[in-house]
């Protein structure tokens, strides 16, 4: 069974300072990778994804990742944070073998103004 | 487009009973999964639903059921439902292919008192 594995629970940044929220996942075939962002009240949205081709992805408001396929994983990256990017990030891994997700367990990002 | 609706948005149940939530995809999507969220376990697959059959299910006991209807909105039930069943449930719909992403509702916060 694939498992996803985010090693920061919480991350406390001022504005300003850079982001690197790390993600890894066990699973030995093909793989889509996402990250979602929880902004506090809101639901589930789309960040960025890959399915193939250039491993490091740009997304909304920023946000980049890079898919490193030698060590299983895809890190969620922005170079200058905003208080209003305060959320949870979840990195989310499918399989080709069924359109199903599997979380990490989350990010909680506190951004300080 | 309007966006996946979930119904009823919140919703107190006591041990024992039942319950059904409802999921309406995004016009034209025709698979529809469900992850059940807590802050215990996280977020966490129970099944996913595709042109009225069920394609994947997780790890969830025998009382958590779905079905999906011809027009792709989809139902999910819990029979006897336990202090434990406490959780907002996702509902996130995608075309149904490998290359996917898959779009959340806002959810439907469950408790069972």
């Amino acid at each position: 069974a694939q498992s996803v594995s985010q090693h920061n629970h919480h991350v406390i940044l001022s504005e300003a300072a850079s982001l690197e929220l790390g993600c890894n996942y066990s699973y030995g075939g093909t793989v889509n990778l996402f990250w979602y962002v929880q902004y506090p009240g809101q639901h589930l949205q789309l960040l960025l994804k890959y399915f193939s081709g250039d491993p490091l992805v740009k997304g909304i408001k920023g946000f980049e990742a890079e898919f490193i396929k030698s060590k299983f994983s895809f890190n969620l990256r922005k170079p200058s944070v905003q208080w209003s990017d305060t959320a949870e990030y979840f990195c989310a891994v499918n399989s080709h073998a069924g359109n199903m997700l599997t979380f990490g367990g989350g990010t909680r990002l506190m951004v300080k103004p | 487009k309007a966006g996946v609706t979930q119904t009823p948005r919140y919703l107190i149940k006591t041990r024992g009973q039942q319950v059904t939530l409802s999921c309406s995809p995004i016009s034209g999507h025709r698979s529809v999964s469900w992850y059940q969220q807590t802050p215990g376990q996280g977020l966490q697959f129970l099944f996913e639903y595709f042109s009225e059959t069920q394609r994947n299910k997780g790890n969830f006991p025998g009382r958590f059921s779905g079905r999906q209807f011809s027009n792709s909105r989809s139902e999910m039930n819990v029979s006897t439902l336990e202090l434990g069943d406490s959780a907002l449930y996702l509902c996130a719909s995608s075309n149904g292919g490998t290359q996917e992403t898959q779009y959340f509702g806002p959810g439907t916060r469950l408790l069972v008192l």
